[in-house]
């Protein structure tokens, strides 16, 4: 039972452009919602995280918008780097220590 | 030092070794935590101490054996591993559990130890 999910396994992006990745759960519990960013053969680095009381959250380049009622979290990725071309996880918690995280969206960035 | 060092980086062992993957962090974070992640697919959660203390356990084979020795190291003991086995594994770690503020339960990764069983 996948409770977090990113539906698109992969998506392909032009440089400058905004690139936009989607995550979807189903587990009313999570009150507190990560991104990571993974490259080849390393361990993930966390990049922005919202809280369930917020519906956005923003750092740089980087926003997190957070729909509850759809149960939907999307990344906003503004203007899109080659540097960002990447694996991205969303990953939910509910106050129990305990990351689930969705299936990975492989981001490529087009020079 | 806001970093978790994990090693080895690359491990290779037969089905009968005995070996232990490392982590360490010194950023005072009083949670841990073991996750394995197969290619293509995201990281899952094995084991998680706070405090020193095992709180989690996902329902992991015996032939994986964590331990925290104290609140900067954890430790995994590997023996009797299938080929199935063979996954990056990743350690963790985050300010204890109890939310005091938005960036609680942010977790600093390691760069993870690529095992593989012959």
């Amino acid at each position: 039972d996948q409770q977090v999910k990113q539906n698109s396994p992969s998506l392909s992006v032009q440089e400058g452009r905004i690139s936009i990745l989607n995550c979807d759960y189903t587990n009313s519990m999570f009150d507190y919602f990560l991104w990571y960013k993974k490259y080849p053969a390393e361990g993930p680095t966390f990049l922005i995280s919202i809280s369930s009381i917020k519906d956005k959250n923003e750092d740089g380049r980087f926003t997190v918008f957070l729909n509850k009622s759809a149960k939907h979290l999307s990344l906003h990725i503004v203007p899109s780097q080659p540097g960002d071309s990447a694996v991205y996880f969303c990953a939910a918690d509910r106050g129990n220590e305990k990351l689930t995280f969705g299936t990975g969206t492989r981001l490529t960035i087009i020079p | 030092d806001t970093e978790v060092t994990q090693t080895p980086k690359h491990l290779v062992m037969g089905m009968t070794n005995k070996k232990s993957l490392k982590c360490e962090q010194h950023m005072g974070h009083r949670a841990m935590y073991w996750y394995k992640q197969k290619a293509k697919k995201p990281p899952e959660l094995m084991f998680v101490y706070s405090y020193e203390k095992l709180s989690i356990n996902e329902s992991v084979p015996s032939r994986f054996s964590p331990e925290c020795p104290n609140s900067s190291l954890l430790n995994l003991h590997l023996h009797a591993l299938q080929p199935e086995d063979s996954a990056l594994y990743l350690c963790a770690s985050s300010p204890p559990g109890g939310r005091q503020g938005p960036m609680n339960t942010e977790a600093f990764f390691g760069q993870g130890t690529r095992l593989t069983v012959v």
